[in-house]
């Protein structure tokens, strides 16, 4: 299957800081990229969907201010979280996808973010 | 919205077979997925059905049912490793959207 990469796969940062996660498609063209939050113990809850070179679209009760995300390119798409708090403290997880209807998406490594 | 519905927690023995359920309900139903998911790390893809019937793929099946909103993910020849939360993923529309089932948790045992 197709290679997506995502970095870092954790990040410790301190409340109030901001990080920046990247999502990158290394052999396909991502016309679409998926940005997925994931408690313990919980599924992963899909917070917005981003196009290349187009505002991103938040799910319900994902605060867009918060969660700033980037698709510049097909091929990278980044999620920044800004002011960050302990219950920020989540695996993120980003797929890609090539825009063939019928395919799957494919899945980065995912970023374990804890905020102190 | 979509209604995705599967068991929170399964178990079985080392070499035995077992069934998956997720039962669905959506609109603009595109196809299914299931993922396998280990402890802390990304879901790993496993199978992703269209149209109905089932797929085998080595010790993993996949079945739908579109008509009933039902799939099941059968695993045959249960091994340790297996121990995992298994996912149901159910994608509208064509951009390759998936909503995801609370999962499964499945344990092996000895």
């Amino acid at each position: 299957g197709a290679v997506v990469s995502q970095h870092p796969s954790w990040v410790i940062c301190k409340s109030g800081t901001s990080v920046k996660i990247e999502c990158r498609s290394l052999d396909f063209q991502a016309t679409t990229m998926f940005w997925y939050r994931q408690f313990p113990k919980q599924s992963l809850m899909l917070m917005a969907t981003s196009n290349e070179g187009s505002k991103a679209t938040y799910e319900q009760g994902v605060e867009k201010d918060k969660f700033l995300i980037n698709h510049a390119s097909l091929t990278l798409s980044t999620l920044t979280v800004t002011s960050a708090h302990p219950e920020d403290s989540s695996f993120y997880i980003c797929s890609a996808y090539q825009g063939a209807s019928g395919t799957e998406a494919f899945f980065g490594q995912g970023t374990r973010l804890t905020v102190v | 919205g979509q209604n995705i519905d599967q068991p929170t927690e399964m178990t079985a023995t080392e070499g035995a077979i077992v069934q998956i359920n997720c039962t669905y309900q959506t609109s603009g139903f595109n196809g299914l997925f299931w993922y396998q998911q280990h402890a802390g790390e990304a879901p790993t893809f496993l199978s992703y059905n269209v149209l109905d019937g089932l797929e085998e793929k080595g010790r993993f099946s996949s079945f739908l049912s579109r008509s009933k909103g039902y799939s099941y993910l059968l695993l045959k020849e249960l091994q340790m490793k297996d121990s995992a939360s298994y996912l149901c993923a159910v994608t509208s529309g064509n951009a390759g959207k998936s909503t995801f089932g609370d999962g499964t948790t499945l344990t092996v045992k000895p």
